[in-house]
Order: C-alpha cells, then sequence, then structure tokens
C-alpha cells in the first residue's frame, strides 16, 4: 500500500498571505494525485486532480504541482473561508489519504 | 446539480450489521464509479468500498474485506454497502461519493455509523 504523508500537521497564516501544504508518496504515483479541502462539519471538496488540475469552480488562488513522490498544494492568498483542512489523495495504485493538514488563522 | 444522499446509518452492537444507502441524482448514474468513504470521529479520511461504472469490478479496504459489500442498483440510481460483523473501529461518519477516473469529485453529506454495546 502506498502511504501518503502530508506536512505540516497544522499551518498558521494570515489572512492575504501564501498557504504552501507539501505532500509526499512512499513510492511513485505519477500525477494521479487529488486534493480536497474539508470544512467542519461538512463533507470534503475536490479541488484538484491529475496533480495540477483545478476541479470546476475551484478559484485560480489553488495551484497543484509535483509528480513522482512530492506535491505541493499553494493558496496564493489565503482567504477567510480557505480555513480548512485539506487532504491528498493517490490513486496510482488503489486509493489512499494524507493525515491531513489543518490550515488555521494565524 | 449533482447531489448524493446517504442513509441506513445508525447505532448497531459489535457483530452487528448495517446497510447504508445512497441516491444519486443530477448526473446520469450509469456513467460513474462510486464509492464509499469514511472518516472515524477525529480521524482522517479512509476509501471504503469502489464499484465500477459497468458494475463489473469492485474493490474493498483490506480491513473491511469479507465483511462489507458493495453494489449498486442502475435503476434506481442507488448505490449501497452491506456491513457485517460490525466493530468498533467501523464507528465513523460515510460519504457516498462520485468517482470520476478515481478521484472523489462529488461527496454526499454523510452519515454516521456508531458501533457500540
Amino acid at each position: 500500500e502506498i502511504e501518503m504523508t502530508q506536512s505540516p500537521a497544522t499551518l498558521s497564516v494570515s489572512p492575504g498571505e501564501r498557504a504552501t501544504l507539501s505532500c509526499w508518496a512512499s513510492q511513485s504515483v505519477s500525477t494521479n494525485l487529488a486534493w480536497y479541502q474539508q470544512k467542519p462539519g461538512q463533507a470534503p471538496r475536490l479541488l484538484i486532480h491529475g496533480a495540477s488540475t483545478r476541479a470546476t469552480g475551484v478559484p485560480a488562488r489553488f495551484r497543484g504541482s509535483g509528480s513522482g513522490t512530492d506535491f505541493t498544494l499553494t493558496i496564493s492568498s489565503l482567504q477567510s473561508e480557505d480555513f480548512a483542512i485539506y487532504y491528498c489523495q493517490q490513486y496510482s495504485h488503489w486509493l489512499t489519504f494524507g493525515g491531513g493538514t489543518k490550515v488555521e488563522i494565524k | 446539480q449533482v447531489q448524493l444522499l446517504e442513509s441506513g446509518g445508525g447505532l448497531v452492537k459489535p457483530g452487528g450489521s448495517l446497510r447504508l444507502s445512497c441516491v444519486a441524482s443530477g448526473f446520469t448514474f450509469s456513467d460513474y464509479h462510486m464509492s464509499w468513504i469514511r472518516q472515524a470521529p477525529g480521524k482522517g479520511l479512509e476509501w471504503v468500498s469502489f464499484v465500477s461504472d459497468d458494475n463489473t469490478y469492485t474493490k474493498y479496504a483490506d480491513n473491511v474485506k469479507g465483511r462489507f459489500t458493495i453494489s449498486r442498483d442502475d435503476a434506481k440510481k442507488s448505490v449501497h454497502l452491506q456491513m457485517n460483523s460490525l466493530r468498533g473501529d467501523d464507528t465513523a461518519v460515510y460519504y457516498c461519493a462520485r468517482t470520476l477516473g478515481l478521484w472523489a469529485d462529488y461527496w454526499g453529506p454523510g452519515i454516521l455509523v456508531t458501533v457500540s454495546s
């Protein structure tokens, strides 16, 4: 099973600042990687698939990058609605999620 | 618009059974794979089960294999998860998700399953 590791576990950022979230795979997943956002009490929402393709309706401030084992989700200028938990998920070999990064207000 | 709605959750004793259902609307159900994904209280996400769009392929997480069965009914635009021999670590919110490629592009609101004596 491919293990997904996300870092940091918690990221404290001020509104308007950039947030950079990392996700590593225990072996190469090519670009078979998705990112999700989850707010308290809500279901997750797809942000990115194919490592860098934004899902329908996702603002351009969300940018995914990377391939192989190293991936990054960058939120260029944090808005109040962006404070949430973010999960990466690989779909190269079955389907596994990372443990999540909580983005909180600094 | 795409909508998914789960039902069938609740409190069940260890060793018991429960059947979750998810009804879909707003898209051509038979064109999509479907999945169940769960989230234990305060924890991360875990993919539980997957069924292909043509119902020829199913897959399960190792920790539910042999206990859970996924099925779909395209006529009723629904997907089900039969859960047997339930254990305490099956306690979670269970999400139904439309699966495009192998990522979940739309999710239901989730349904809570609690396994406790």
